[in-house]
């Protein structure tokens, strides 16, 4: 019972290095999401996926980079680290449309040093 | 960018006490509105998905609303309990297969 996977849970980067956060779900669900979690700021989206093959940007986009890579898999990469992107990081899935309620990953926490 | 509020920003009730929280959200072009629940150190869970002016969802003592004309939604707890201390959070999306934009939450903590 698995549903929304995120890895690592926990990374700390130094400024300038690259990583990407992985994201895969079980649920076969079209649409998948990265959001960005700071405090007295609620969720922010970074990117979103409607389906297999598309991407978007979201609220705040610059400085990552995404990936679809299938329709269970969707990749967060931060191609050079900035401490302003130390945050807490979740990756959704929902069934698509808007009108399904979406399902959270247990969140990825960065820090940058 | 879709502008989503939420009022008040944290609440503090006695345990038994019921409560209500407000979201808003542009009217135009509304398709979605979503109510999630956030515990501390977990990841949001959904309470309900409504689409349709004046649709209400019940799950238990929580409850909702929805007025699409005029751009808001009310979340209500009967009989607070000290589980029900969370994050409240609604996002709102103004077409099918576009981007959900979520308010900054309202935060309960119910005193025993």
């Amino acid at each position: 019972n698995a549903g929304v996977t995120q890895t690592p849970k926990f990374q700390v980067l130094k400024t300038g290095q690259s990583m990407t956060l992985q994201c895969a779900q079980d649920m076969n669900h079209n649409s998948m999401y990265w959001y960005r979690q700071d405090p007295g700021m609620g969720l922010r989206l970074i990117y979103y996926s409607a389906s297999e093959g598309t991407t978007d940007k979201g609220e705040v986009p610059n400085g990552y980079n995404v990936s679809r890579l299938n329709k269970r898999e969707f990749s967060l990469r931060l191609e050079s680290a900035a401490p302003s992107q130390t945050s807490v990081y979740f990756c959704a899935s929902s069934g698509g449309q808007g009108n399904q309620p979406q399902h959270f990953g247990d969140g990825t926490r960065l820090s940058i040093l | 960018i879709l502008n989503v509020e939420q009022s008040p920003q944290s609440l503090h009730v006695q345990e038994g006490d019921s409560t209500n929280f407000t979201c808003s959200f542009p009217s135009s072009n509304f398709y979605a509105l979503h109510w999630y629940r956030w515990e501390t150190a977990k990841s949001p869970e959904a309470l309900f998905v409504m689409t349709l002016n004046g649709d209400g969802k019940k799950k238990g003592r929580i409850s909702a609303t929805l007025n699409t004309k005029e751009g808001y939604s009310y979340l209500y707890i009967k009989g607070s309990q000290p589980e029900d201390s969370a994050t409240y959070l609604c996002a709102s999306m103004k077409t099918s297969y576009d981007k959900v934009i979520f308010g900054p939450g309202t935060s309960l903590s119910v005193i025993p």
